[in-house]
């Protein structure tokens, strides 16, 4: 079956400090991945994401992601996090199958520490 | 830019009333979706729509129902709220097979 694993809960870092969110997905061929960003009392905005080509994905305000096929994973990255970067992280593999469903992680909440 | 819309950000009903969430995008797509969100869950799909009048039941769409008339229009409907129907409810909408973008969601609490 098609799933999502966001592994940490929760991760609090320092600002200033790199942040790297763990992201594995289980799916029958190349997917869709997304990273999306959700602030308190706010929906979901995309961060990046990665169809085809260079396996390492640069998004919007300054984060990462690599695809490794090898590991089934799309972790993202951030090389100093920023107090305002505290969010709610969801990576999302979709469509499936051609159709139109995306599948949700349940979640990583970054706390940033001053 | 893309706008995604709600009709509420907060509501409050009681057990046994009908609902209507409402959902509108400005940019002409053709797929709109509704999920709920639960802590610890992420999203969950209940139901898609991929054009007008058509719809697609999602993982958990059981106590919900949904209208789509217009394009830019996407209506979920909870026919007899119940209790375990508190949550975040999110409407997305995207081109054919590409990004979702989100609206600011729906938080309804069912006394």
């Amino acid at each position: 079956a098609q799933s999502v694993t966001q592994p940490d809960i929760h991760i609090t870092v320092s600002e200033g400090a790199s942040l790297e969110l763990r992201c594995n997905y289980s799916y029958g061929a190349t997917p869709y991945l997304f990273w999306y960003v959700q602030s308190p009392g706010q929906g979901l905005q995309l961060l990046l994401k990665y169809f085809s080509g260079d396996t390492l994905v640069q998004g919007i305000k300054g984060f990462e992601a690599e695809f490794k096929r090898s590991q089934s994973s799309f972790n993202l990255r951030k090389p100093s996090v920023h107090w305002s970067d505290a969010a709610e992280y969801f990576c999302a593999v979709g469509p499936l199958g051609g159709g139109f469903k995306t599948i949700f992680g349940a979640g990583t909440r970054l706390f940033v520490k001053a | 830019d893309v706008k995604v819309t709600q009709s509420s950000r907060y509501l409050v009903k009681r057990t046994g009333e009908k609902v209507f969430l409402e959902c509108v995008q400005d940019m002409d797509h053709e797929n709109m979706f509704w999920y709920r969100q639960d802590p610890g869950l992420g999203l969950r799909l209940i139901y898609f729509s991929y054009d007008v009048k058509m719809k697609e039941k999602g993982d958990i769409p059981e106590g919900y129902s949904v209208s789509r008339e217009k394009k830019e229009r996407f209506s979920l409907i909870l026919e007899s709220a119940s209790t375990n129907q508190t949550s975040m409810y999110l409407c997305a909408s995207s081109p054919a097979q590409e990004t979702q973008y989100f609206g600011p969601g729906t938080r309804l609490l069912v006394l």
